[in-house]
């Protein structure tokens, strides 16, 4: 089961910055968040992840929480081609191995002209 | 390659014929992984490979789906018997190595109808 739970759907302004919240409430010590997105019926893309600090790359910044239990993605300029369905996953950590991504229903973001 | 490729992008069935799909992982991945999505936004694991060998095979269903990873071929997931429903798009993924901090990459899949 996904350990996450985030809004349905979101709007944004064209040009202005997109927060996606995520509440991951029972995450533990040695697990991951990460976020992908999946535009029209493409695959799920990467977009970033992280564990207890934030990060930044040429796509997104990724806000968590001191205790962990919440997480925003920030889209700093969203754009029309950033209507998507985002995705906020934690991911375990599993030694000698690559665990499965557990996708919830995730956040329909679109963003407006 | 730098992109994970599925053929075919799109695969009509008649019910009870099989059907074939294909994920060549990015070069340089050793693990590889395979999901469904039969509703828009809801996603299914099926199986995982670490190079040849079955990692994972938790979410496959017993009786009538397959899959193989051989050296220097495509990945394969096979569906014998298909049914009504199997329709649904299927993807895969790649990642450079075991481990939590390393992203999975998708190819765009494989829409699977079944008539």
């Amino acid at each position: 089961d996904a350990k996450t739970t985030q809004p349905p759907s979101m709007d944004c302004a064209e040009g202005r910055a997109a927060n996606l919240p995520c509440n991951h409430s029972t995450i533990s010590g040695n697990e991951y968040v990460y976020w992908y997105r999946q535009i029209h019926s493409q695959g799920p893309q990467y977009i970033i992840h992280g564990l207890k600090n934030n990060e930044t790359n040429e796509m997104a910044s990724l806000i968590i929480t001191e205790d962990r239990k919440s997480s925003t993605l920030i889209l700093p300029h969203a754009t029309l081609r950033d209507t998507a369905v985002y995705y906020c996953i934690v991911r375990v950590r599993h030694q000698g191995g690559s665990e499965k991504l557990v996708f919830g229903k995730g956040t329909k973001l679109t963003v407006n002209p | 390659g730098e992109e994970v490729a599925q053929t075919p992008k799109h695969l009509v069935r008649g019910e009870g014929q099989k059907a074939k799909l294909y994920c060549a992982p990015i070069k340089g991945h050793s693990y590889v992984f395979w999901y469904q999505q039969v509703l828009k936004n809801e996603f299914k694991f099926l199986i995982s490979f670490q190079n040849e060998n079955v990692f994972d095979e938790t979410g496959m269903p017993k009786e009538r789906f397959s899959a193989k990873c051989l050296p220097n071929s495509p990945c394969s997931l096979e569906i014998q018997a298909t049914k009504l429903e199997d329709s649904a798009v299927y993807f895969c993924a790649s990642s450079q190595s075991g481990g939590v901090n390393q992203p999975q990459h998708f190819g765009d899949g494989t829409r699977l109808s079944i008539l």
